[in-house]
């Protein structure tokens, strides 16, 4: 079958770094993405990967590992606001199923 | 542009009785998903449609639960009839498709409707 594993929760504090891990096991991949999700609200798109490598967007890099079926997401100087549960998602297969890990929460604390 | 919009953000309802959810897609847009979400079960990909036709919905729970898009700019998603274990949030996204090997994919996400069915 096709899977995702990420820890299912994470605390760190204020101004720290933080790692959230993705395995994948798929038919087939594209690409990693990741996604955020405030409360329940709308999931909002972070990032991509589609090859091996680290991508950096502001205080958030996304890393890739083809070879090793592996990625994670990396916050830097956190802040409070970004508590929130955040989802690893491969495209995989020519249709448009995205396959979604179950998330991590993750709690920011002072 | 406002968006993925998605309505009732809220809605209430008793077992038996039926329930239409409605989403908007972001204009221009040529793919769109429902999804179901539980802390159980996580994101669900229900049904998806590309240029209006279902494409996949294998993910449909049963036959209680039918989608429709009759236009580009309106889609529904009804529960006939509605069980308490259908209660979640229901979201609807849109995407702009492009071949696999090209683009993100990135999905753009309504606020969702939160179901509770007692």
């Amino acid at each position: 079958g096709q899977s995702l594993e990420q820890p299912s929760e994470v605390t760190a504090v204020e101004g720290a770094i933080v790692q959230i891990n993705c395995t994948y096991q798929t038919s087939g991949f594209y690409g990693l993405s990741w996604y955020q999700q405030h409360d329940g609200g709308a999931p909002t798109f972070l990032s991509y990967n589609a090859l091996d490598g680290l991508e950096e967007t502001g205080r958030f890099s996304s890393f890739l590992s083809r070879s090793d079926s592996y990625g994670y997401l990396l916050l830097q100087e956190l802040q409070m606001k970004d508590s929130a549960s955040y989802f690893c998602a491969v495209k995989a297969g020519n249709n448009r199923k995205l396959i979604w890990g179950l998330g991590t929460s993750l709690a920011v604390n002072p | 542009d406002a968006g993925v919009i998605q309505s009732p953000r809220h809605e209430v309802t008793e077992m038996g009785q039926e329930v239409t959810l409605r989403c908007k897609p972001i204009s221009g847009h040529d793919y769109l998903f429902w999804y179901r979400q539980t802390m159980m079960r996580g994101l669900e990909l229900l049904i998806y449609f590309n240029n209006n036709v279902p494409i996949d919905d294998s993910g449909m729970p049963e036959d209680r639960f039918s989608a429709k898009m009759p236009n580009a700019s309106f889609s529904t998603l009804k529960i006939q009839p509605s069980e308490p274990r259908d209660s979640a949030v229901y979201f609807c996204a849109s995407s702009f498709g492009v071949r696999p090997t090209e683009g993100t994919g990135e999905l753009f996400f309504g606020e969702g409707s939160r179901l509770t069915v007692l």
